[in-house]
């Protein structure tokens, strides 16, 4: 039961490369949230997603876009990475039944 | 700006003691969840308390909430060097057919063996 995936774990770019982060569910939820986490800050919502086709600005979306092309995966994207963007980002869905959030294992990025 | 406010931001107890930690909202709620991180890992859950609930028990731990002061208190009795990681609260919101959790600062607990 794999549960929440990210990829990839350890990601170096320079500033002005573009890349994707991917995360993939197999837990069928609806509702997919991508966080980054920066030390002393906690985590911040970047964007989310209800369902599939739908997503959502959370508290802090600019710089990033994402895709919910469908209930699997969700994935985020830097156009043109900066240095304010090295965090580590993780992705999170969430059991409507329940309402617990699971986490993947985190992807930390560098910007240079 | 952050929903939830952990502290202390930090905590070193002893094996054995209780380790109790507290986490203050500004904005109303559905319900309040607390989790935990392993240094380098993602967050697992580990207990939701609801708005209409006053106390809840898992284990070790006890939650409180009090939504008159929006506050809630996380303690963990008879603390292991195990329990040494991060501990944040998370609330939600709902918004656009889903739920929001804006998640806390942390508490960072170190249990010394």
């Amino acid at each position: 039961n794999a549960g929440v995936t990210q990829t990839p774990k350890f990601q170096v770019l320079k500033t002005g490369q573009s890349m994707t982060l991917q995360c993939a569910q197999d837990m069928n939820h609806n509702s997919m949230y991508w966080y980054r986490q920066d030390p002393g800050m906690g985590l911040r919502l970047i964007y989310y997603s209800a369902s599939e086709g739908t997503t959502d600005k959370g508290e802090v979306p600019n710089g990033y876009n994402v895709s919910r092309l469908n209930k699997r995966e969700f994935s985020l994207r830097l156009e043109s990475a900066a240095p304010s963007q090295t965090s580590v980002y993780f992705c999170a869905s969430r059991d409507a039944s329940g309402n617990t959030i699971y986490f993947g294992e985190g992807s930390w990025l560098t910007v240079v | 700006s952050q929903q939830g406010e952990e502290d202390p931001q930090a905590l070193s107890i002893q094996e054995g003691e209780n380790a109790t930690m507290n986490c203050s909202y500004k904005t109303s709620i559905n319900n309040l969840q607390w989790y935990r991180q392993n240094s380098g890992r993602g967050l697992v859950h580990l207990i939701l308390i609801r708005s209409n609930e006053r106390e809840k028990h898992s284990g070790r731990l006890r939650v409180t909430l009090d939504t008159s002061k929006k506050s809630s208190s996380l303690l963990i009795t008879a603390s292991r060097a195990a329990d040494t990681a991060s501990y944040f609260c998370a609330t939600d919101r709902k918004a656009s057919g889903t739920y929001k959790y804006i998640f806390g600062t942390g508490t960072r607990l170190k249990v010394l063996a």
